[in-house]
Formats: structure tokens, sequence, C-alpha cells
């Protein structure tokens, strides 16, 4: 069974700094991986979808890379902005095209 | 505008009875999926469906039932048998294939 995981559950940065959120998953043998982002009470909002033929994927401030063989992603967020307060979840598609959720990273970026 | 629109936001219910929450695309997707959300969980898949008249079970079916008669549309029961059925749902769909998954923005059901 496929297990993803989203370590720490909460954190918070300065603004400005960079942050970094990383995503681990217990087999390989995934199709894609998927970076969203919730913010309270709302649905999810993908970021960034990278392929598991695929390193890296980037969209503006936001850079997710992807090392199936370790089983992990990690997603970046430059220079980080009070609007970047979300949780961030990954996901993994596996074979029967289901997705297998993290519990995701709480972020509080600080003025 | 294309989309996934979910109504209604917030539902009550009194314990015992059956509610239906609507679910509705227009992204022309085969698949659509039925997620719950508690606090401090990940999302878990009640149902899935990969095409029209066709879905499957996932992970916690138990006490949910859906329907998919047309591609647009996945309504998901939660009837009586669900034994903690206060939390947010989620409906999501996609294309067939390594494509993202969209998702709509949410019912919050509290049942009393």
């Amino acid at each position: 069974k496929q297990e993803v995981t989203q370590i720490p559950a909460a954190l918070s940065v300065p603004e400005g700094e960079n942050l970094v959120l990383n995503c681990s998953f217990t087999d390989s043998a995934i199709y894609n991986l998927q970076w969203f982002r919730q913010d309270p009470g709302k649905g999810l909002t993908s970021l960034l979808l990278i392929q598991s033929s695929q390193r890296e994927q980037t969209s503006g401030r936001l850079n997710a890379s992807l090392d199936k063989s370790s089983g992990r992603s990690t997603l970046y967020i430059a220079a980080s902005q009070p609007g970047d307060s979300a949780t961030y979840l990954c996901a993994v598609k596996r074979g029967n095209n289901r997705l297998a959720f993290g519990k995701g990273n709480q972020v509080v970026v600080i003025p | 505008d294309g989309g996934i629109t979910q109504s209604p936001k917030y539902l009550f219910r009194k314990e015992g009875q059956n509610v239906t929450l609507s679910c509705e695309q227009n992204l022309n997707h085969d698949a659509m999926y039925w997620y719950r959300q508690d606090p401090g969980q990940g999302l878990r898949l009640i149902y899935y469906s990969q095409i029209v008249n066709d879905f499957q079970k996932g992970d916690i079916a138990e006490g949910y039932s859906v329907s998919r008669e047309k591609k647009e549309s996945f309504p998901l029961t939660v009837t009586s048998a669900q034994k903690n059925p206060t939390a947010f749902y989620l409906c999501a769909s996609s294309p067939p294939g390594p494509y993202e998954q969209y998702f709509g923005p949410g019912t919050r059901l509290t049942v009393t």
C-alpha cells in the first residue's frame, strides 16, 4: 500500500525566506506526483504536476523536484510572502488512476 | 468558465437521515472522485468513477453510495449507516491518463 508522508505537519517562516517542503512515498511505481495548495475551508488548487519521467517542474516562484528511486519530492517556494500561508499537500498517482495523499504541511509566513 | 461545482457549501442534517451531495463538472473529464477530509488526516478516497455507469469503491466506501448516470455529474449519498459523517467532502475530476486532478470547492457536512 502506498504511503505518503509530509513532515513537519506545521512550520512558520519569516517573510522573504525560501520555503522547503518535503514529501516522501513508499512505492516508487508512480505515474506522477502532484502538489496542491489548500486554504482554510476551501478546495485544493493544483500547483505543479511532475510526471514519473521528469526530475522537476517550475512555475514562477515554485519549483518541485522528484526523485523516484529514493521516494522523495521537494517543493521550493522562493522569497515567501504572507499570501503563501496555506496547507500544502502532495499526492502520488497510482496505477489504478487513484491518488494517495500526504496529510499536508501547514505553512505560516510571518510578515 | 470550466470547473467543478459542489453544492451546497454547508449542509446540516439530523442523525439517521440520508443526505446527497452534488458534484457537477463541465471539463469533459471521464474520471470523477469523492474524498473525505477530517482534521489532521489526509484526503481519503470514498468512491471513484472512470466512466459513465461504472464506479468503484475507494478506501472508505462503507456508509456511502454513488451513481454516475451522466458524464458531468457524480452525486454522493451519505447514508444513515455512516458512523461519523461529519466531515469536509471534496469532489474531483481528471482526464484519463497521467494528468492533473482538479478539485471542487467542497461541501462541509455537519450531522447532529
